[in-house]
């Protein structure tokens, strides 16, 4: 039971560059979600998904895209990477029947 | 939308001390409120967790209390320890299987570091 992974776990892009983060989750949860880490601003969730085949917007949402074509994977797209871009990207997933949000490892992208 | 305030966003103690971290909430439909903490380099990691229609949650040296009527939230760890030096990030949502579909709204995130 590996929980939640992501790849790539690290990733240097130039602006422009466009770049697909995997996140994977085997314990059959419903919800799925997208956040970014900045220094001193927490994390903010850029998209959720609450089951396959459907996404919805979050609080950071431009400039990303998402699918969730199986229930076990959400993936996050840049489609033409800024530098404000730059950013730890963690993936995260819950139940339904329970409130808890259990986090992958994260991916640190930097955008130059 | 949900707004969560966290203070201070440092905090320094000497080993065996108490640390306080406290969080308000803007929404009052929000009934959940997670804490993580975050070691440097890895993922949030949940550490307790409090609803709504309880005042007062304890797990060993860790304890939560909410006051709904205030709309704030406080993390309390006592005797403190080097390793629980991290970064504490708290959080509100309206509870999973509603409409809300547990989207969590963090606090900024407050760095313990306990000095041996």
């Amino acid at each position: 039971n590996a929980g939640v992974t992501q790849t790539p776990k690290f990733r240097v892009l130039k602006t422009g560059q466009s770049m697909t983060l995997l996140c994977a989750q085997d314990m059959n949860h419903e919800y799925m979600y997208w956040y970014r880490q900045d220094p001193g601003m927490g994390l903010r969730l850029i998209h959720y998904s609450v089951g396959e085949g459907t996404t919805a917007k979050g609080e950071v949402p431009d400039g990303y895209n998402v699918s969730r074509l199986k229930k076990q994977n959400f993936l996050l797209g840049l489609e033409s990477a800024a530098p404000s871009q730059t950013s730890v990207y963690f993936c995260a997933s819950s139940s339904l029947r329970t409130d808890t949000q259990y986090f992958g490892p994260g991916t640190r992208l930097t955008v130059l | 939308g949900e707004n969560v305030e966290q203070h201070p966003s440092t905090l320094s103690v000497q080993e065996g001390d108490s640390a306080v971290i406290k969080c308000t909430y803007s929404d009052s439909a929000s009934n959940y409120f997670p804490w993580y903490k975050q070691e440097l380099g890895k993922r949030p990691q949940l550490i307790i967790d409090i609803r709504s229609n309880v005042g007062e949650k304890k797990d060993q040296r860790i304890a939560v209390t909410l006051n709904k009527t205030a709309k704030h939230f406080s993390l309390h760890i006592t005797e403190t320890q080097p390793e629980d030096s991290a970064v504490y990030f708290c959080a509100a949502s309206i509870r999973a299987g509603g409409t809300s579909y547990g989207k969590l709204t963090f606090g900024q995130g407050t760095i313990l570091t306990v000095h041996p």
